[in-house]
């Protein structure tokens, strides 16, 4: 069971907005740390999306856009395209024990 | 170009020992964090650890502390992520990755750049 909390899956049809949320905790997101989001594209590795909660890496296109706010964080995506079909997944630190990075255990998202 | 190559696939025995390697190139490698990942057949991510090559600074998820060894050659620029006897549950692809901020101060931002990976096959 993973420290943050995603949905197994989302849908939507191409052009509409869908969002995923990652829900954590008072030691994780609740504590202010940051929230990251990766892509997984079938049989590759992880491309961050996300990273410092809302900022975009150069070359992700402005359709991807994150949020925080409390226990937990969102990513949104707009203009679904079919490319957009993926896993996707948050990280965070969590402060209990003597610290360490946590994953959220992905949503798969499905282009209808 | 920045990048991380990892070794190539291997497959073992239950109770044999491993050692897999991540070389970095195009950046300074001693001044970014590297961590490891799992990611188990059909499953997500999970953090296993990671070290800051300039001091070798390690720090492990607890649920890989004592299972796995992190380290790292700075002469050569390589992390290495090493089972001393590994079990059939350990099957999975293992990537390293490079934290997105410079500096040994902290290490929970974003990775941003990747490793191909490396399969690891555990079987009798």
């Amino acid at each position: 069971q993973s420290v943050l909390t995603q949905p197994p899956s989302v849908s939507g049809a191409p052009g509409q907005r869908v969002t995923i949320s990652c829900t954590g905790s008072s030691s994780n997101i609740g504590a202010g740390y940051d929230v990251h989001w990766y892509q997984q594209l079938p049989g590759t590795a992880p491309k961050l999306l996300i990273s410092g909660s809302s900022n975009r890496p150069s070359g992700v296109p402005d359709r991807f856009s994150g949020s925080k706010s409390g226990t937990s964080a969102s990513l949104a995506i707009t203009g679904l395209q079919a490319e957009d079909e993926a896993d996707y997944y948050c990280q965070s630190y969590d402060s209990s024990l003597s610290g360490y990075v946590v994953f959220g255990g992905g949503t798969k998202l499905t282009v209808l | 170009e920045v990048q991380l190559v990892q070794s190539g696939a291997e497959v073992k025995k239950p109770g044999e020992s491993l050692r897999i390697s991540c070389k970095g190139s195009g950046y300074i490698f001693t001044t970014y964090w590297i961590g490891w990942v799992r990611q188990m057949p059909g499953k997500g991510l999970e953090w296993m650890g990671i070290i800051y090559p300039g001091d070798s600074d390690t720090r492990y998820s607890p649920s890989f502390q004592g299972q796995v060894t992190i380290s790292a050659d700075k002469s050569i620029s390589t992390a290495y992520l090493q089972w001393s006897s590994l079990r059939a549950s350990d099957t999975a692809m293992y990537y390293c990755a490079r934290n997105s901020i410079q500096g040994g101060d902290d290490y929970y931002y974003g990775m941003d750049v990747w490793g191909q990976g490396t399969t690891v096959t555990v079987s009798s």
